[in-house]
């Protein structure tokens, strides 16, 4: 089978960093995929990673350990508008589709 | 400007009536996916499509059915054997499906509500 584990919720303040952790134990591994989805909103793409190491793009960045089955996204300098939902995703195998983890609400308070 | 559409943003339908959502790219994608999401949980893929007139099931298509007509249009039928059709609905789509790093675009969603 296929299992995402994240986080269910996560609280963090202004300007503040937050790591947040998604395992997973596929029967392939062919990439994985950050989204923020706002509440009510649609998912929006944050990043990607198919290689072990470190994705950075701005405030955000995403790493890999293939090994370990494991990824995290870093969010930098924290602002209100980072209140979100964020849901990891992995390609099982070249051709498949995307297995959704449950996402984790992080909440970023004044 | 390019980009995916779904209407209705908001949809009410009485218990045993079938119900169509629309969805609708014009960002030339050949991939276009339908997914259910419930509160406080991931996406699960109900359908996805990679051409025209061909689609696959994903992990619940029970109680659903699709169309590909157009490579523009999926349209997802809710059908009166879906025992629970409460759910927020999500239509995506993406360039090659066969592609690792090509992530999926998603329209604003549908939220259908069965009285």
């Amino acid at each position: 089978g296929q299992n995402i584990d994240q986080p269910t919720e996560m609280t963090a303040t202004e300007g503040a960093i937050v790591q947040i952790n998604c395992t997973y134990q596929t029967s392939g591994f062919n990439g994985l995929f950050w989204y923020q989805q706002h509440a009510g909103e649609a998912p929006t793409f944050l990043s990607y990673n198919v290689l072990d190491g470190l994705e950075e793009k701005g405030r955000f960045s995403s790493f890999l350990s293939r090994s370990k089955g494991y990824s995290y996204l870093l969010l930098k300098e924290l602002q209100m508008k980072d209140s979100a939902s964020y849901l990891c995703a992995v390609r099982a195998r070249y051709g498949q589709n995307f297995v959704f983890g449950p996402g984790t609400r992080l909440s970023v308070l004044p | 400007d390019g980009g995916i559409t779904q209407s209705p943003k908001y949809l009410f339908r009485k218990e045993g009536q079938n119900v169509t959502l629309s969805c609708e790219q014009n960002l030339n994608h050949d991939a276009m996916y339908w997914y259910r999401q419930d509160p406080g949980q991931g996406l699960r893929l109900i359908y996805y499509s990679q051409i025209v007139n061909d689609f696959q099931k994903g992990d619940i298509a029970e109680g659903y059915s699709v169309s590909r007509e157009k490579k523009e249009s999926f349209p997802l039928t809710v059908t009166s054997a879906q025992k629970n059709p409460t759910a927020f609905y999500l239509c995506a789509s993406s360039k090659f499906r066969d592609r690792t790093n090509n992530e999926q675009f998603f329209g604003p969603g549908t939220r259908l509500t069965v009285l």
